[in-house]
């Protein structure tokens, strides 16, 4: 069975730039996550999707910004790079058939993006 | 709002010895989830173990055991006979219980196994 897989892996961009970050889930899993992994801060929670709607958003500006299709695959814009938003970028999906959204994450890879 | 404290940054240990990370915790909630993740240098988070903080008995996974002490919001993993695979990133996890919410992760610590 296929783990969730992310594209690009790396992604080099210049400041004001836009960039699209792609993730495919598990096959059978509704959910997708994004977190961003940045130098000594951890992951922090970005956005939620489920069923094609956005469930719960963390604590970034509004030039962070996604959808997911019907398929279930999701896709991460930011617009107006920024360096700070130089991190990995992870995705997750979950089966929210389980009825705890997020009980067990499946992470892929990351897309590693780098704004100079 | 909750959060997660890895007060370690990086640990080094010998190959075959026992090492244990910390964690602790901030919540007002009394039903949550604890988690465990492992990030090996191929970047791929993956779950090493998990407590469900209504169960009082420690959860184990093989060579993974935690001590969970709820009052105290601690939360650390005990990794026996640490072998050279175990070389990774640990971060630490709490999710609250219930269907909105999303997991918060600790800032992680940076596990060496020496050989």
């Amino acid at each position: 069975e296929a783990g969730v897989t992310q594209s690009p892996t790396h992604l080099i961009k210049t400041r004001g730039q836009q960039a699209t970050l792609r993730c495919s889930p598990i096959s059978g899993h509704t959910s997708v996550y994004w977190y961003q992994q940045a130098l000594g801060l951890g992951l922090q929670f970005l956005l939620w999707y489920d069923e094609g709607e956005e469930r719960n958003r963390g604590n970034f500006p509004p030039r962070f910004s996604g959808r997911q299709f019907p398929n279930y695959s999701s896709e991460l814009n930011v617009n107006a790079l920024e360096l700070e938003d130089s991190a990995l970028y992870l995705c997750a999906s979950s089966d929210g058939r389980t009825g705890l959204f997020n009980e067990k994450l499946f992470f892929g890879s990351g897309t590693q993006l780098s704004v100079l | 709002a909750q959060t997660v404290t890895q007060s370690q940054p990086e640990m080094s240990v010998q190959e075959a010895e026992t090492v244990t990370l910390s964690c602790t915790y901030d919540t007002s909630e009394s039903n949550y989830y604890l988690f465990w993740y492992k990030q090996p240098p191929s970047r791929q988070m993956i779950l090493v173990i998990r407590q469900e903080a209504y169960k009082q008995q420690n959860a184990t996974e093989n060579r993974f055991s935690v001590n969970f002490q709820k009052a105290a919001k601690s939360f650390s993993l005990k990794i026996s006979d640490s072998q050279l695979g175990d070389t990774a990133m640990y971060f630490c996890a709490f999710m609250k219980f219930g269907s909105d919410d999303k997991i918060i992760f600790g800032k992680g610590t940076r596990l060496h196994i020496l050989p």
